[in-house]
């Protein structure tokens, strides 16, 4: 079944360290986005990429790190400086074309600092 | 950062009710998408709409997309328990192509 895949669902951290979080999809998608969401809150963008290679900030990207080398794969790093890294992150993919696309999830990972 | 107005912000209503809820945005979009989440779960799509007036139906959920491609609804007709949850609304088009989410709205349904 095609589908897009996170892990873990849930992680712990130390604080200071920095702590990678796995997304991959086997729908050939060209798009692939990772949000942040706080409790009782809406979907905040930190990174996306439309193609192998190349991704762009969104909106909160400072503290955290992406890269794209395959396109089934869009890991996220969240580094030490990152202030307040708990939270519940969500990976996305599009096919990315402009018209008739569609965007699917993970499952989500469930990121906790102690 | 951008993100589309979702109204309203919560609703709590009896099992039966019909429920409706709407975004906007400044910024024509090529695709709309209606998700529900349920706690501590990624979202999951409901409808998509990729016509300015298109009007789907999904069961008891009907979205349409607005004519001036920046607005869009989502109606639940009868709502029962298991709708409660958070839904949101997507857009996707602009310069960037990139996806932008509304606020979400939060469904509570008394039986």
């Amino acid at each position: 079944d095609g589908g897009i895949t996170q892990s873990p669902k849930y992680l712990f951290r130390k604080e200071g360290q920095n702590v990678t979080l796995s997304c991959e999809q086997n729908l050939n998608h060209d798009a692939m986005y990772w949000y942040r969401q706080d409790p009782g809150q809406g979907l905040r963008l930190i990174y996306y990429s439309q193609i192998v290679n190349d991704f762009q900030k969104g909106d909160i990207a400072e503290g955290y790190s992406v890269s794209r080398e395959k396109k089934e794969s869009f890991p996220l790093t969240v580094t030490s400086a990152q202030k307040n890294p708990t939270a519940f992150y969500l990976c996305a993919s599009t096919i990315g074309r402009v018209y008739g696309t569609e965007a699917f999830f993970g499952q989500g990972t469930r990121l906790t600092v102690v | 950062g951008q993100q589309l107005n979702q109204s309203p912000q919560s609703m709590f209503i009896q099992e039966g009710e019909d429920v409706s809820m709407n975004c906007t945005s400044s910024s024509i979009f090529n695709t709309w998408l209606w998700y529900k989440q349920d706690p501590g779960e990624g979202p999951v799509l409901l409808i998509a709409l990729y016509k300015a007036g298109e009007l789907t139906s999904n069961g008891r959920l009907t979205a349409q997309f607005g004519i001036t491609r920046k607005d869009s609804f989502l109606n639940i007709s009868a709502s029962i328990p298991s709708d409660v949850g958070i839904y949101f609304c997507a857009g996707i088009g602009g310069a960037t192509n990139k996806l932008i989410f509304g606020t979400g709205t939060l469904l509570a349904v008394q039986p």
